[in-house]
C-alpha cells in the first residue's frame, strides 16, 4: 500500500526566507504526486501536481516542487515566503484506477511565518 | 471559480445519532469523494463515488456509513449510528475525470460526537 511521509510537523521560517518542505513516498509503481495547502477555515487546495515528464514542476503562489524517484522524495519549495503562506502544506500521492483517484496523505506540515 | 460547498460547518449530535453531512460538488464533474481527518491525523480516504455508485471504499467505511446522490447536485454522506470516534473533520470533493484532473476540495465539516 502507498504511505507518504513529511518529517517536519511544524517549520518557522521569516518573512522572505526560502521554504522547503520535505516529503518522501512509498509506492510500487510510479506514483501521481500532489502538494495541497490548508488555510484556517479553509478547504485544501490545490498548490501543484506531478504525473510525468519533466521532474520540477511549478505551482501557484510562487511554489515549486522536485520528484526525485532516487530519493522516493517529492519536496516542495519556495524562494521567498510571504506572510499569508502561513498555512498547512499537504503532499499526497494518487492511485488512478478507472473508477477513482484515492489519495494518501502525509501528515502535514504547519507553516509559521515570523515578520 | 467554482468550488465544492459543505453544509453544515460544524455538526453537533449526540452518540448513537444519524447525521447527514452534505456536499455539493462542482456541476460538470463526474468523480466524487469523502475524505476525513481525526484532530491531529493524517487526512484519510473514505469512498469515491462514481456513475451512481461506490467505486471504492477503506475500512473506515463499514456498513454504519452510506453515500448518496440524490440529486443532481448534492452529495451525502450519512452517519447511522455515531460513535465518539466519528469525531473529526469531512471533507467532501470532486473531480471532472480521473486523468490528470484535479480534486477540488469542500471547506470541511466538523463533526463533533457527544
Amino acid at each position: 500500500a502507498q504511505s507518504v511521509t513529511q518529517p517536519d510537523i511544524h517549520i518557522t521560517v521569516s518573512e522572505g526566507a526560502s521554504l522547503e518542505l520535505r516529503c518522501n513516498y512509498s509506492y510500487g509503481a510510479t506514483p501521481y504526486l500532489f502538494w495541497y495547502v490548508q488555510s484556517p477555515g479553509q478547504g485544501l487546495q490545490l498548490l501543484l501536481k506531478y504525473f510525468s515528464g519533466d521532474t520540477l514542476v511549478q505551482g501557484i503562489k510562487g511554489f515549486e516542487a522536485e520528484f526525485k524517484r532516487s530519493q522516493s522524495s517529492f519536496n516542495l519549495r519556495k524562494p521567498s515566503v510571504h506572510w499569508s503562506d502561513a498555512a498547512e502544506y499537504f503532499c499526497a500521492v494518487g492511485l488512478l484506477k478507472a473508477a477513482g483517484n484515492k489519495l494518501t496523505f502525509g501528515g502535514g506540515t504547519r507553516v509559521l511565518v515570523k515578520p | 471559480e467554482p468550488e465544492v460547498t459543505q453544509t453544515p460547518s460544524h455538526q453537533v449530535t449526540q452518540m448513537g445519532q444519524e447525521v447527514i453531512l452534505r456536499c455539493v460538488p462542482i456541476s460538470n464533474h463526474l468523480y466524487f469523494y469523502w475524505y476525513r481527518q481525526i484532530l491531529g491525523q493524517k487526512v484519510e480516504f473514505l469512498v469515491s463515488f462514481y456513475n451512481n455508485e461506490i467505486s471504492e471504499k477503506s475500512e473506515i467505511f463499514d456498513d454504519q456509513f452510506s453515500v448518496e446522490r440524490p440529486d443532481g447536485s448534492n452529495f451525502t454522506l450519512k452517519i447511522r449510528s455515531t460513535k465518539l470516534e466519528d469525531s473529526a473533520m469531512y471533507f467532501c470533493a470532486s473531480q471532472k475525470t480521473t486523468s490528470t484532473d484535479t480534486q477540488y476540495f469542500g471547506p470541511g465539516t466538523r463533526l463533533t460526537v457527544l
